[in-house]
């Protein structure tokens, strides 16, 4: 079966600097990559996703990009803010009959002043 | 509904009774996910609902929980004989197939 891992674990940068958080999937028919983030004391929730046709994908200061063949895909965050601050999860999935989002430990973003 | 709705919010439990968290998912959503998530951890994988079977039972981490789901639909999961080590907050999620999930506020559970 699917199974994700996501690197680091804790990251700390410079407010302003960018942050990339990365993962890596084994089975190489997922083909949904999907990003949460979760605030202290709050649901996870999407902030972004990509599908296994398309590279890279962008959204304001936040993009993933995804390399099938590596079988990684990686968050980036440019122009870092505090409210950055935050624990991101990465997840893998098939998109057909056995479509259970398969999580990453997570990644405890720290942005520092 | 608009979202996924969990209740209870908080249930505070003597060691040793049997508790029921309930889970309302979108409607429509073939996929119903719960977790289990400590102070400061990830989220620890409990069991995966494709329509009202779990074919992944995989993370109950012992047979004091169950789960199940209905219709399709609301889904119970059941702790018996609380523990210490069950307190923390229990999400759940649904999602289309392979489409983004959606969660639940949490039930935070204490047991005491």
């Amino acid at each position: 079966g699917e199974n994700v891992e996501q690197h680091p674990s804790t990251l700390s940068v410079q407010e302003g600097d960018s942050a990339v958080i990365k993962c890596t999937y084994s089975d190489s028919a997922s083909n949904y990559f999907p990003w949460y983030k979760q605030e202290l004391g709050k649901r996870p929730q999407l902030i972004i996703d990509i599908r296994s046709n398309v590279g890279e994908k962008k959204d304001q200061r936040i993009a993933v990009t995804l390399n099938k063949t590596a079988k990684h895909f990686s968050l980036h965050i440019t122009e870092t803010q505090p409210e950055d601050s935050a624990v991101y999860f990465c997840a893998a999935s098939l998109t057909d009959s056995n479509y259970q989002l398969i999580w990453g430990a997570g990644t405890k973003l720290i942005i520092k002043p | 509904g608009a979202g996924v709705s969990q209740s209870p919010s908080n249930k505070v439990t003597e060691k040793g009774k049997d508790v029921e968290l309930r889970c309302d998912p979108i409607s429509g959503h073939t996929a119903l996910y719960w977790y289990r998530q400590s102070l400061g951890q990830g989220l620890e994988f409990l069991i995966y609902f494709q329509g009202n079977s779990a074919p992944d039972k995989s993370g109950l981490p012992s047979d004091r929980f169950s789960a199940e789901r209905t219709g399709g639909s609301v889904s119970t999961l059941t702790i018996q004989r609380t523990q210490q080590e069950d307190s923390a907050v229990y999400l759940c999620a649904s999602s289309s197939p392979g489409r983004k999930a959606f969660f639940g506020q949490g039930t935070r559970l204490t047991v005491v």
